[in-house]
C-alpha cells in the first residue's frame, strides 16, 4: 500500500499570510495527487487534482505543484474562511490513502 | 440537484451487521466509478472500497476485505455497502463519493460527496 504522510499536522497562520501544506508518496505516484479541504462538520471538497489542476469555482490563491513522491499545496494569501483540515490524496493505486490531515487554524 | 444521500447507519453491537445505501440523483449514475470513504470520529478519512460503473471491478481497503461487500444498482442510481461482522474500529461516519475525470483523465478525483451516515459499533 502506498503511505500518505502530510506535515504539517497543524498549523495556525494570520490573514494574508503564505501557507504551503507538504504531502509524501512512499512510493512515485506521478501526478495522481488530490488536495482536499474539509471544515467541521461537513464532506471533504476537492481543491486540487492531478496534482497542479485547480477545481473549477476553487479560489485561485489556492495551487498545488509536485510529482512523483513529493507534493505542495500552497495558499498565496490565506483567508479567514480558509480554516479547516486538508487533505492529500492519492489516485494511482487501491487502496487510496489519504494523508493524515494537516489542521489549519487561523490566528 | 446534482447529490449523494446516504442512510442506513445507526448503532449495532460489535459482530453485527448493516446496510449502508446511496442515493445518487442529478448525474449519470451508471457511468462513474463510487467509492465509501469513512471518517471515525475526530479522526482522517479512509477509503474503503470502490466499483466500477458496470459493478465488474471492486477494491477494499485490507482491514475491511472478507467483512464488507460494495455493490450497485444503476436502474436504481444506488450505491451500497453491505456490513458484516462489525468491529469497534469500524465506528466512523461513512461518506459515498463519487470518482470524476474529464480532461484530467486518468488522473481521477472525488468530485461530489454526500453528507455521510454514521455508523456506530458497540455494545
Amino acid at each position: 500500500d502506498i503511505q500518505m504522510t502530510q506535515s504539517p499536522s497543524s498549523l495556525s497562520a494570520s490573514v494574508g499570510d503564505r501557507v504551503t501544506i507538504t504531502c509524501r508518496a512512499s512510493q512515485s505516484i506521478s501526478s495522481y495527487l488530490n488536495w482536499y479541504q474539509q471544515k467541521p462538520g461537513r464532506a471533504p471538497n476537492v481543491l486540487i487534482y492531478a496534482a497542479s489542476s485547480l477545481q473549477s469555482g476553487v479560489p485561485s490563491r489556492f495551487s498545488g505543484s509536485g510529482s512523483g513522491t513529493d507534493f505542495t499545496l500552497t495558499i498565496s494569501s490565506l483567508q479567514p474562511e480558509d480554516f479547516g483540515t486538508y487533505y492529500c490524496q492519492q489516485s494511482y493505486s487501491p487502496p487510496y490513502t489519504f494523508g493524515q490531515g494537516t489542521r489549519l487554524e487561523i490566528k | 440537484e446534482v447529490q449523494l444521500v446516504e442512510s442506513g447507519g445507526g448503532l449495532v453491537q460489535p459482530g453485527g451487521s448493516l446496510r449502508l445505501s446511496c442515493a445518487a440523483s442529478g448525474f449519470t449514475f451508471s457511468s462513474y466509478w463510487m467509492s465509501w470513504v469513512r471518517q471515525a470520529p475526530g479522526k482522517g478519512l479512509e477509503w474503503v472500497a470502490n466499483i466500477k460503473p458496470d459493478g465488474g471491478e471492486k477494491y477494499y481497503v485490507d482491514s475491511v476485505k472478507g467483512r464488507f461487500t460494495i455493490s450497485r444498482d444503476n436502474a436504481k442510481n444506488s450505491l451500497y455497502l453491505q456490513m458484516n461482522s462489525l468491529r469497534a474500529e469500524d465506528t466512523a461516519v461513512y461518506y459515498c463519493a463519487k470518482g470524476y475525470c474529464s480532461i484530467s483523465c486518468p488522473y481521477w478525483y472525488f468530485d461530489l460527496w454526500g453528507r455521510g451516515t454514521l455508523v456506530t459499533v458497540s455494545s
